[in-house]
């Protein structure tokens, strides 16, 4: 089944403590990226990736870190999380950088 | 930013009528697509309009266009209680996607 799979689901951590979210795709697309979801502000994408190690800033990038060794990986890392980080996370990929296939998503909630 | 802004914020129609939401966009774009987002879950795409078209259909779903006036409109006909979920549109510029604020819908059965 084609899908974007990310973990974890649910999260809470604390201020400071770094921490990575996985993204994986099982199409083979080469387009990827991650946006936040936060209430009364839509998505608004963090960084997005045209294929591997090659990696771009979105609208909201401040810290975040994001890597792309492997085509099917798109771990997005949170440094150092502060609770403006407090947000529903969702991985995406495309194939031909139009069509997007999301993920289920990610809440954080850093405390 | 370049965000879209979709109107109404939130819509409330009876089950067989037809809704519609409308989107407005700041730039110039490749195309603009309609997502559909079912509470707490991930984006499903619904239907892309490429920049010079006016008008797509697609089963229940019509998507319209207009570039000069930066807008686009998404009206779902006999409207059913599994359209219950939040819309966004999505424009696409370079390689940049920017969605809009979204419009939640609900079809009361």
């Amino acid at each position: 089944e084609a899908q974007v799979t990310q973990n974890p689901r649910y999260l809470i951590t604390v201020t400071g403590k770094k921490l990575t979210v996985t993204c994986s795709q099982n199409m083979n697309h080469e387009y990827m990226s991650w946006y936040r979801q936060d209430p009364g502000l839509g998505l608004r994408q963090i960084y997005y990736s045209m294929n591997v190690e090659v990696t771009d800033k979105g609208d909201v990038p401040e810290g975040y870190k994001v890597s792309r060794k492997e085509k099917r990986n798109f771990p997005l890392i949170l440094e150092s999380p502060s609770p403006n980080q407090t947000s529903l996370y969702f991985c995406a990929s495309s194939f031909d950088g139009n069509t997007i296939y999301f993920g289920e998503g990610s809440w954080l909630t850093v405390v | 930013s370049q965000q879209g802004e979709e109107d109404p914020q939130a819509l409330s129609i009876q089950e067989g009528e037809n809704a519609t939401m409308n989107c407005s966009y700041k730039t110039s774009i490749n195309n603009l697509q309609w997502y559909r987002q079912n509470s707490g879950r991930g984006l499903v795409h619904l239907i892309l309009i490429r920049s010079n078209e006016r008008e797509k259909h697609s089963g229940r779903l019509r998507v319209t266009l207009d570039t000069s006036k930066k807008s686009s409109s998404l009206l779902i006909t006999a409207s059913r209680a599994a359209d219950t979920a939040s819309y966004f549109c999505a424009t696409r510029t370079g390689n940049q996607f920017y969605f809009g604020t979204g419009t939640s819908l609900t079809v009361i059965p």
